[in-house]
């Protein structure tokens, strides 16, 4: 079984301060990891996954992620945000392998971006 | 633009209607995903095929149902609508159906049960 557990339904922060968007996720096999963008009357778009290899992922629009076994976290980061940032961010899990492939979702962070 | 084909954008219909979503995937990708997302259940996985075959099922209703076409666009019918059936139905499409693939997403449709 999995799960994802986005902290914050809405995140505010002012252009050019730092985003910070919370996922923590629970799952029985070693997972793999995405954040994606859903812009105003758009679907979903990848912005960047970890599967193996280095912790820290770096991602499309300036953002990144690292993924801490430890903390069972993947919270996505960009040093400075745009305008054009403002989007609902999803956080989703998947199995790497003997369990379910087809990703749990989060409900979702709306990143609100004031000038 | 994903590559991937959503039909109609929105659909306004009655209570104990049916529908009939469309999706074409990417070209190339042979694996169709179909979500629904409410505000209050997030985004649901529904249900998967893979060339043809149903892969996957999730929270998907009895009244709903899908199937994937040799030309390998999708459609997923909605039957004997209710309220609660109101939501955005996402399709997805990837090239095979590993845990690596990556899925791209439709536009999606929405619709509006009244």
């Amino acid at each position: 079984a999995q799960s994802v557990t986005q902290l914050g339904s809405h995140v505010s922060v002012s252009e050019g301060a730092l985003v910070l968007l919370r996922c923590n996720y629970s799952s029985s096999v070693p997972p793999y990891l995405f954040w994606y963008v859903q812009y105003p009357n758009q679907g979903l778009q990848l912005l960047l996954k970890y599967t193996t290899g280095a912790t820290l992922v770096k991602g499309i629009n300036g953002f990144e992620a690292e993924f801490k076994k430890s903390e069972t976290s993947f919270h996505l980061t960009k040093p400075s945000a745009h305008m054009s940032d403002a989007a609902e961010y999803f956080c989703a899990v998947r199995a790497a392998s003997g369990g379910s492939y087809i990703p749990t979702f989060g409900r979702g962070t709306s990143l609100i971006v004031h000038p | 633009d994903s590559g991937v084909t959503q039909t109609p954008k929105h659909l306004i219909t009655a209570t104990g209607q049916r529908v009939t979503l469309r999706c074409s995937p990417r070209s190339g990708d042979l694996s169709v995903y179909w979500y629904q997302q409410s505000l209050d259940q997030g985004l649901q996985f529904l249900i998967q095929y893979y060339n043809g075959e149903e892969r996957a099922k999730g929270n998907i209703l009895e009244r709903f149902s899908a199937q994937q076409f040799p030309d390998l666009h999708s459609e997923l019918n909605l039957s004997s609508l209710e309220l609660g059936d109101s939501a955005l139905y996402f399709c997805a499409s990837s090239v095979q159906t590993g845990t690596s693939d990556e899925q791209f997403f439709g536009p999606g449709t929405r619709l509006t049960v009244l």
